[in-house]
């Protein structure tokens, strides 16, 4: 059984552009959360979507957005790039609003930003 | 506040040795607590987690945790190290809420021959 995959794994981006990632969850997984890992700040929650619908959203400005789609597969949008967005960005599902259901983490993106 | 607090940043140990690794934690309510390793190039893997019932838990890989109420603490305890541990451990806390979990900021461990 496929584990959770995201794309790309690396990438560089100027300041003030835009980026995209990507995040397939487990097949049967509903929920997908996007985290931010920093150097030295451990894991920041950034967004939740179950079912389609953004259900939570962690202290980030508006410019990180995202969607899921029908198939729950899920974007990450960060617009407006900053030097301080350079970080892995971690996505992880699970079945969602059943509560303590483990989440399963892919491997991450790692986001370099010059 | 909710917190969790790893006080170690990196941890350097010889093959064969104990390890433990500290996790401190300010929670309001009952935690669930959880342990995660994260190796070079990996995602995020669970090692094991504490919901309520016998304190002492045991995870995947030999590792096991116990829960200290009194300390708010679940250190992360394994025997016998092995080189492959080597890779960064993270303590997080919270409901069952995944997207309401708080994670430390890590501890690297370093295995040495």
């Amino acid at each position: 059984e496929a584990g959770v995959t995201q794309s790309p794994t690396h990438l560089i981006k100027t300041r003030g552009q835009q980026v995209t990632l990507r995040c397939s969850p487990i097949s049967g997984h509903t929920s997908v959360y996007w985290y931010q890992q920093a150097l030295g700040l451990g894991l920041q929650f950034l967004l939740w979507y179950d079912e389609g619908e953004e259900r939570n959203r962690g202290n980030f400005p508006p410019r990180f957005s995202g969607r899921q789609f029908p198939n729950y597969s899920s974007e990450l949008n960060v617009n407006a790039l900053e030097l301080e967005d350079s970080a892995l960005y971690l996505c992880a599902s699970n079945w969602g609003r059943a509560a303590g259901t483990e989440a399963f983490f892919g491997q991450g993106t790692r986001l370099t930003v010059v | 506040a909710q917190s969790v607090t790893q006080p170690d940043i990196h941890i350097t140990v010889s093959e064969g040795a104990s390890l433990e690794l500290r996790c401190n934690y300010s929670y309001g309510a009952t935690p669930y607590l959880f342990w995660y390793v994260q190796s070079p190039g990996q995602g995020l893997q669970l090692l094991l987690k504490y919901f309520s019932g016998d304190t002492l838990v045991q995870g995947i890989k030999g590792f096991e945790a116990e829960f200290k109420r009194s300390q708010s603490s679940f250190n992360l305890r394994k025997p016998s190290v092995h080189w492959s541990d080597a890779a960064e451990y993270f303590c997080a806390v919270g409901p069952p809420n995944t997207d309401k979990l708080i994670f430390g900021t890590g501890t690297r461990l370093q295995v040495f021959p």
